[in-house]
């Protein structure tokens, strides 16, 4: 089946770094992939949708800035947090799909990030 | 708008108890229907799947049939495990749309 692989699982940094976070499509090509924010007990909020080749689409209250990606290749999307603070502590966790008809989301296994 | 609505949970349940959790849904459009589990501190796995009216997904013992009549696609097991405790979300996206839209979970805690 679709294999999703997220890297890193885990990341503990302090307050003003910037956190990088991978998510590879492993044995499909990937035409969107998607990046989501998970807080304790609660759903996934969609952030952004990533096409390749082209800027990502945010969801509304999500600042661009803050949450660069890029999906330079169709079996890779990063999401990089910048000058992170202790309130974008949460669990990210990234899906892939191909524009195939209703074939479903794939998901990565989720990336905890911890500011301090 | 899209909208999925699950039951609250948390749901417990005794070994090889019977499993429901509701699950209903709005859609602008012909929407697919799923259902995700999520285990502690992991991803999202797809469970099962239905794509048209009366379809029924199935996958390791649960259940759910797409009810367009009442806009359900309700989870079933006949006999639960310890080991099926977890997050579960139902989700549907529409055909032609990337976007899936997720309930906003149900956690299963079963007991020995």
């Amino acid at each position: 089946g679709a294999v999703v692989s997220q890297h890193p699982s885990r990341v503990i940094c302090k307050s003003g770094t910037s956190v990088k976070i991978e998510c590879r499509s492993l044995d499909f090509q990937a035409t969107t992939m998607f990046w989501y924010r998970q807080f304790p007990k609660q759903s996934l909020m969609l952030m952004a949708t990533s096409n390749e080749g082209s800027k990502a689409t945010y969801e509304q209250g999500v600042e661009k800035d803050k949450f660069l990606i890029n999906h330079a290749s169709l079996t890779l999307s990063t999401l990089t947090v910048t000058s992170a603070h202790p309130e974008d502590s949460s669990f990210y966790i990234c899906s892939a799909s191909v524009v195939r008809g209703n074939q479903p989301q794939h998901f990565g296994d989720g990336t905890r990030l911890s500011i301090l | 708008g899209d909208s999925v609505t699950q039951m609250e949970g948390p749901v417990t349940l005794s070994e090889e108890a019977f499993l429901t959790i509701n699950c209903t849904y709005t859609a602008t459009g012909y929407p697919s229907l799923f259902w995700y589990v999520q285990y502690p501190g992991e991803g999202l796995q797809l469970l099962l799947k239905a794509t048209k009216a009366d379809d029924k997904g199935s996958n390791k013992g649960f259940e759910a049939t797409y009810r367009k009549e009442t806009t359900s696609f309700h989870l079933e097991k006949g006999s639960v495990q310890v080991s099926d405790s977890a997050v579960y979300f139902c989700a549907l996206r529409i055909r032609g749309y990337q976007k899936v839209t997720f309930g906003t979970g149900t956690k299963l805690q079963v007991i020995p």
